[in-house]
């Protein structure tokens, strides 16, 4: 595609369960970036792959939210016992190579919303 | 550890206004510098990135700045339309911490 897109778009679960929020980046793309935005925040990172590996998994906040991305382009976000205080818009960037020197192109978001 | 700081939070301008919204950051360190709009409910949309080594970089009437030992960069926005209404979120990247963006300036300009 185009563009990075993130399914699904709206997500609402119930505090406890587990969900899974998917990224697609722009083909090609070797470095793919997850945020998390809360109202009236700036997003705020979450962990950086490099290919398949996680380069930087530092703003991960909890042993609850795990990140995959076995083949080096899709990438799941799981998070594992949802709390109310999940609920944000879960964004995913990519860029063309990591390289610090590269545009971050955005994904429209996933809102999460947990009951 | 990096902060951002944005301001103003929110600004209101008439249509035709020219404006400035200012970005500062505590780590001069950085390789690069993004500015994002980011329309409501939406993500994020680059609309310039600057080079460490650059001073300002310039895309139609939008003109971003970067002093980056003082820490502080501004964009510049020409002519403003009632479609440049949305938050104008900027984020320096370093280079052993990842994007860190400011809270964002909420811009609306009035027909």
């Amino acid at each position: 595609g185009a563009g990075v897109s993130q399914t699904p778009s709206n997500k609402v679960t119930e505090k406890g369960k587990y969900v899974e929020l998917r990224c697609d980046p722009i083909s090609g793309h070797t470095a793919l970036y997850w945020y998390r935005q809360s109202l009236g925040q700036g997003p705020e990172f979450l962990i950086y792959f490099q290919g398949t590996g996680a380069a930087d998994d530092s703003g991960l906040p909890n042993d609850r939210f795990f990140a995959v991305r076995p083949e080096g382009s899709v990438s799941t976000l799981k998070i594992q016992r949802t709390e109310r205080g999940d609920s944000a818009v879960y964004l995913c960037a990519s860029s063309d190579s990591g390289s610090g020197t590269d545009t971050q192109y955005f994904g429209p978001g996933t809102r999460l919303t947990v009951l | 550890k990096q902060e951002v700081t944005q301001i103003p939070a929110a600004l209101s301008v008439p249509e035709g206004e020219n404006l400035v919204l200012n970005c500062s950051f505590t780590d001069s360190a950085i390789y690069n510098l993004q500015w994002f709009r980011q329309d409501p409910g939406k993500g994020l949309t680059s609309l310039l990135l600057i080079q460490s080594s650059q001073r300002e970089q310039t895309s139609g009437r939008l003109n971003a700045s970067l002093d980056k030992s003082s820490g502080r960069s501004t964009l510049y926005i020409a002519a403003s339309q009632p479609g440049d209404s949305a938050t104008y979120l900027c984020a320096p990247l370093g280079g052993n911490t990842p994007l860190v963006f400011g809270k964002g300036t909420r811009l609306s300009v009035i027909a």
